[in-house]
């Protein structure tokens, strides 16, 4: 059985900037697509952005496009989300988890980390 | 972009109800859709992908059903722990994203 652990997630203000992690474990995570979901506590879940097995492919949501980049290191295992000019409205807990095959969904996800940008 | 819509956003029911749960996108998705359980304080789990395969280890009163524009997950008995939140999920289109559905909380009446 896989695991997704996230850390990084703090106290930011508006307009800074801060690095998400994702370490994976038990399963072969250079073969997987990979996925940052993010949920305001208390509300729904959000799509942020994915980025395919080989780090060559990437997508956003049109919330972070432009400020947000996904990337990740296959020797390492880990996945990574930089947040640049952060915004109160980017407060959130932040998943990453692991697709299930390319359209199949995400069977594999971690327990969160969470970002507050307040002043 | 693809909007996800659900229906109900909200239900009470008992244990052993059979529950329905609708879920529509703005345009056809073909079989792209996945559903999701969530609990409190808890990561989403995987119930159902391409609309209606069962993912390993989900027990079976889950069924999806659906294609296209409209979708459907029953839980044929209400079981105590079923008793969580349920998502929707296109996978059909990456630009815009793989949008989710609004959810909805299914509760003890």
């Amino acid at each position: 059985e896989g695991q997704l652990v996230e850390s990084g997630g703090i106290v930011v203000q508006p307009g800074g900037s801060l690095r998400l992690s994702c370490e994976a474990s038990g399963f072969s995570f250079d073969d997987f697509t990979m996925h940052w979901v993010r949920q305001v506590p208390g509300k729904g879940l959000e799509w942020v952005s994915l980025i395919s097995w080989d780090g060559g492919t990437t997508y956003y949501a049109d919330s972070v496009k432009g400020r947000f980049t996904i990337s990740r290191d296959n020797s390492k295992n880990s996945l990574y989300l930089q947040m640049n000019s952060l915004r109160t409205e980017d407060t959130a807990l932040y998943y990453c988890a692991k697709g299930n095959g390319a359209y199949n969904g995400f069977d594999i996800w971690g327990q969160g980390t969470m970002v507050t940008v307040s002043s | 972009d693809i909007q996800m819509t659900q229906s109900p956003s909200s239900l009470s029911a008992s244990v052993g109800d059979r529950v329905t749960i609708t879920c529509r996108a703005s345009q056809s998705i073909s079989s792209y859709l996945n559903w999701y359980q969530q609990k409190p304080g808890k990561a989403p789990k995987l119930l159902i992908y391409a609309a209606s395969s069962l993912q390993s280890g989900v027990p079976s009163r889950f069924r999806g059903s659906g294609s296209g524009t409209d979708f459907t997950l029953t839980i044929s008995s209400l079981q105590p722990e079923d008793f969580a939140t349920y998502y929707c999920q296109q996978t059909y289109s990456t630009p815009g994203g793989f949008t989710f559905g609004p959810g909805t909380k299914v509760d003890i009446k």
